[in-house]
């Protein structure tokens, strides 16, 4: 099967702009879970969504929004971008077995000039 | 709270045991992770333990979970220089639809 696939792995943005992430899950994985990762702030939880529901939330402003389409693809957006938004935004998918284990792809660098 | 614990750094010579420790906070966890990321990488999964568990062998991996103080630890025989990375704990609290909690992560380094 191939892996959590996240496009694009690279992005430079400046401030004030917004941004689309996209993450493909591994065939048959319906859960999409979205991090941030910053040297700071290390890993933290975005979003979660599951047959095209967000399911839960973190602690992130407004700016930072998500969805989920039918064939479990999932975007996440950023408006008005800062410059503390730059960081590795990660996606992980999970096939919804008892172990709730999550796979997680490259990751995609935002840079914010 | 949501706080996940480890120390930031060990560094050990080629060939021996590294042992990486961390502190989880919800004893109602399931399930806990361990995590390793390579440089400019993802994460990958390295193994996991059920919570009803004490030990959980890999190959050359050995997960130990002390249930009642919350600690877990992640042993790595015969440490190679490819095993260099950081190395993630994570759980996910009971309700937390996916939700990860990661510690800091350790820094592994390997020194010949």
């Amino acid at each position: 099967k191939a892996g959590v696939t996240q496009t694009p792995r690279y992005l430079i943005k400046t401030r004030g702009q917004q941004v689309t992430l996209s993450c493909s899950p591994i065939s048959g994985h319906r859960s999409v879970s979205w991090y941030q990762q910053t040297p700071g702030q290390g890993l933290q939880f975005l979003f979660e969504y599951f047959s095209e529901t967000q399911r839960n939330k973190g602690n992130f402003p407004g700016r930072f929004s998500g969805r989920q389409f039918s064939n479990s693809r999932s975007e996440m957006n950023v408006s008005t971008l800062e410059l503390g938004d730059s960081a590795l935004y990660l996606c992980a998918t999970t096939d919804g077995s008892s172990t709730d284990t999550q796979y997680f792809g490259p990751g995609t660098r935002l840079t914010v000039l | 709270g949501e706080d996940v614990e480890q120390s930031l750094f060990l560094s050990v010579r080629e060939g021996d045991s590294s042992v990486i420790n961390c502190t989880y906070t919800d004893s109602s966890s399931t399930y806990l992770y361990w995590y390793k990321q390579e440089p400019g990488a993802g994460l990958q999964l390295l193994t996991y333990i059920f919570s009803n568990m004490d030990m959980k062998q890999d190959q050359r991996l050995t997960v130990l979970l002390n249930k009642k103080d919350k600690h877990l630890s992640l042993r790595i025989a015969d440490t190679q220089t490819g095993d260099s990375a950081i190395y993630f704990c994570a759980e996910i609290p009971p309700g937390g639809y996916n939700k990860l909690i990661f510690g800091a992560g350790t820094r592994l380094a390997v020194h010949p």
